[in-house]
This record gives C-alpha cells, sequence and structure tokens, in this order.
C-alpha cells in the first residue's frame, strides 16, 4: 500500500499562502494523488485531484514533480475558515479504486 | 438527495448492544467506502463495495463489524456487542467508480457520531 507522510500541523496568519507537502515514496504509476479537506464535526471534502506537474481550480493549486514522489497543495491567500485537517491520498490502484487516508495536516489560521 | 446522507447522526447505546447505521450514496455511485474516526484521529478504513463485487473488508477491526450493500445503493453497517472502543464517527463515502481519473473522487456524509457507555 501506498504510504503517505504529512506534517502534522502548520500555523499561518491570514492573507499569507500555504503550502503543505505529502511525501508518497511508494507511488505507483497509475496512482492519482487526492487531497481533502476536513472541519470539524464534517466529513472530509474533495479539494483537488492531480496525477503529475500542475494542476490549479478555484480553491488550489497542486504542485507535483516529476517523479511524483512528493506533492503540494498550495493554498492562496488563506482565511480563518480555511482552518481544517488536509489529507493527501495516494490512490492504490489494483483492481479497485480504493483510496487509503493518511494522518492529516492541521492548519491553523491566525487572524 | 443531493449528497451522501448517514443516520442516525448521533447514536448513544449501551456496551453489549448491537447498532445499525446506515448510509444512502449519492444516486448513480457504484462504489461506496465505511470509516471511522476516533476523536482526534486521521480516517480508518473499514470495508468497500464496488458494484456487485465482492465487498473488501480487509479493513473491518473484529468480527462484530459487518455491512452489507443492498441493490447497490442503501449500506448498513453493523456492530455487534458493542464495546466502549468503538465509540467514533462512522464516516460513509462514495464515489462514482472507476480507474479513470475523477471518478475515485470520494464525497462524504457528516458521519454517525457513536458513543457506547
Amino acid at each position: 500500500l501506498a504510504k503517505t507522510t504529512q506534517p502534522i500541523s502548520m500555523d499561518s496568519y491570514e492573507g499569507q499562502e500555504v503550502n503543505i507537502t505529502c511525501s508518497h515514496n511508494n507511488i505507483a504509476t497509475n496512482d492519482y494523488i487526492t487531497w481533502y479537506q476536513q472541519f470539524p464535526s464534517q466529513g472530509p471534502r474533495f479539494i483537488i485531484q492531480g496525477y503529475k506537474t500542475k494542476v490549479t481550480n478555484e480553491v488550489a493549486s497542486l504542485f507535483i514533480p516529476a517523479d511524483r514522489k512528493s506533492s503540494t497543495l498550495s493554498l492562496p491567500r488563506v482565511s480563518l475558515s480555511d482552518t481544517a485537517v488536509y489529507y493527501c491520498l495516494v490512490g492504490v490502484v489494483y483492481n479497485t479504486d480504493k483510496l487509503i487516508f493518511g494522518t492529516g495536516t492541521r492548519l491553523q489560521v491566525f487572524p | 438527495g443531493a449528497g451522501v446522507s448517514q443516520s442516525p447522526s448521533n447514536k448513544v447505546t449501551e456496551k453489549g448492544k448491537d447498532v445499525e447505521l446506515r448510509c444512502d450514496p449519492i444516486s448513480g455511485h457504484t462504489a461506496l467506502y465505511w470509516y471511522r474516526q476516533s476523536l482526534g484521529q486521521g480516517l480508518e478504513f473499514l470495508i468497500y463495495f464496488q458494484g456487485n463485487s465482492a465487498p473488501d473488508k480487509s479493513g473491518l477491526p473484529s468480527d462484530r463489524f459487518s455491512a452489507e450493500r443492498t441493490g447497490g445503493s442503501v449500506s448498513t453497517l453493523t456492530i455487534q456487542r458493542t464495546q466502549q472502543e468503538d465509540s467514533a464517527v462512522y464516516l460513509c463515502a462514495s464515489s462514482l467508480g472507476g480507474l479513470q481519473m475523477g471518478k475515485n473522487i470520494q464525497y462524504f456524509g457528516a458521519g454517525t457520531r457513536l458513543s457506547v457507555l
């Protein structure tokens, strides 16, 4: 199974850019990289997914180097409402599309 | 409904009792997942259903836990003879199913908070 490693926690201030890096040394050729956000008392919510290079949507950017052994979620100009836990997932693809969650990064944004 | 629905939202039970937790996935989603999340912890995978295939039960912590999915839609997670260590939030998710990018994005319900006294 692909194992992911993320920082346990990060602090930031409103208006700053936040970059959260995830290591996944055992990523397989067919695996995608997906990030989720979880607020207290809620289920995780999809943020962004990528395979290689850079992906950007209205919420975040995802940077994946050529070797795909890590990925970085970039949140531009964070606000207090971005305080949450962020999970990096690497798809484990055998004959299924099961994904395994890691421990997550707790982001705290201060005013 | 537009999203994944779980019921009940909260369940308090006594040690030794059986409980059933329900999940209604998004219509058309063939894949369904159950997870457990203890306070302040990450998500622990329990079981996975994909279409009509046999479920992947590799994450179930003991034989007291079981799940079924009827008609490829609604799923029920059953915990028999509950123990205090079973207290957690049980989350259900569904996805379109398939190996293509985007098809395995999981959409989660709000969870069922189980408290075993």
